[in-house]
């Protein structure tokens, strides 16, 4: 069965880098989303992306985040600048067109140290 | 706005009898509502999803669900517990009318333990 794969699965990093988290979402669905859980927390959307742009966004998806696609199978997660209370789980979910079904990879825990 | 409520965030069975987590939602409109669950260190599982279809939804592992408008309840239901289903499970809504794509609004979880 396809399934939504996320690297790496933690990533430590120290406050102010950037960081990259990177996804391959399930081969024929076109719509991409980030998920993040804080420890002890609800899992919070961040963003929603089809058709080469972000369709829609939370409060959370300020400046310091990004999203791409750079090629036909990788999507990605950019935090320019990262802060202690940016350390969460990331999810990746992805969907076929036309319908909620939500298929989620297993994470990237990010630590800020 | 939409939002659900898990109203148990720990719930522990014995192996072999029913289990019963417990999920409100509140929408403007008839929602679409999910279970999802995680095993220690895996992703997120759907493990059911309502779509104003039938009330009563059958899931994988022998869950279902069964959608109560005039109770706004979405409680995830199973006739026998497994030592396989202990993870947390989490009650979501869909915050998008008619089954559009659209943010997922999650539940804040049930840890779900199972006793041998």
């Amino acid at each position: 069965e396809p399934e939504v794969t996320q690297t790496p699965s933690h990533q430590v990093t120290q406050m102010g880098q950037e960081v990259i988290l990177r996804c391959v979402p399930i081969s024929n669905h076109l719509y991409f989303y980030w998920y993040r859980q804080i420890l002890g927390q609800k899992v919070e959307f961040l963003v929603s992306f089809y058709n080469n742009e972000i369709s829609e966004k939370s409060e959370i998806f300020d400046d310091q985040f990004s999203v791409e696609r750079p090629d036909g199978s990788n999507f990605t997660l950019k935090i320019r600048s990262t802060k202690l209370e940016d350390s969460a789980m990331y999810f990746c979910a992805s969907s076929e067109l036309e319908t909620d079904t939500q298929y989620f990879g297993p994470g990237t825990r990010l630590t800020v140290l | 706005a939409q939002s659900v409520t898990q109203l148990d965030s720990h719930v522990s069975v014995s192996e072999g009898t029913p289990v019963l987590l417990r999920c409100n939602y509140s929408s403007s409109y008839s929602p679409s509502l999910f279970w999802y669950v995680q095993h220690p260190n895996k992703g997120l599982q759907l493990l059911l999803k309502y779509t104003s279809a039938a009330t009563l939804v059958k899931g994988i592992n022998g869950f279902e669900a069964e959608f109560k408008k005039s109770e706004t309840s979405f409680h995830l239901t199973k006739p026998s517990a497994h030592m396989s289903d202990a993870a947390e499970y989490f009650c979501v809504v869909s915050s998008n009318y008619g089954g559009s794509q659209g943010n997922l609004i999650f539940g804040k979880g049930t840890k779900l333990s199972v006793k041998p």
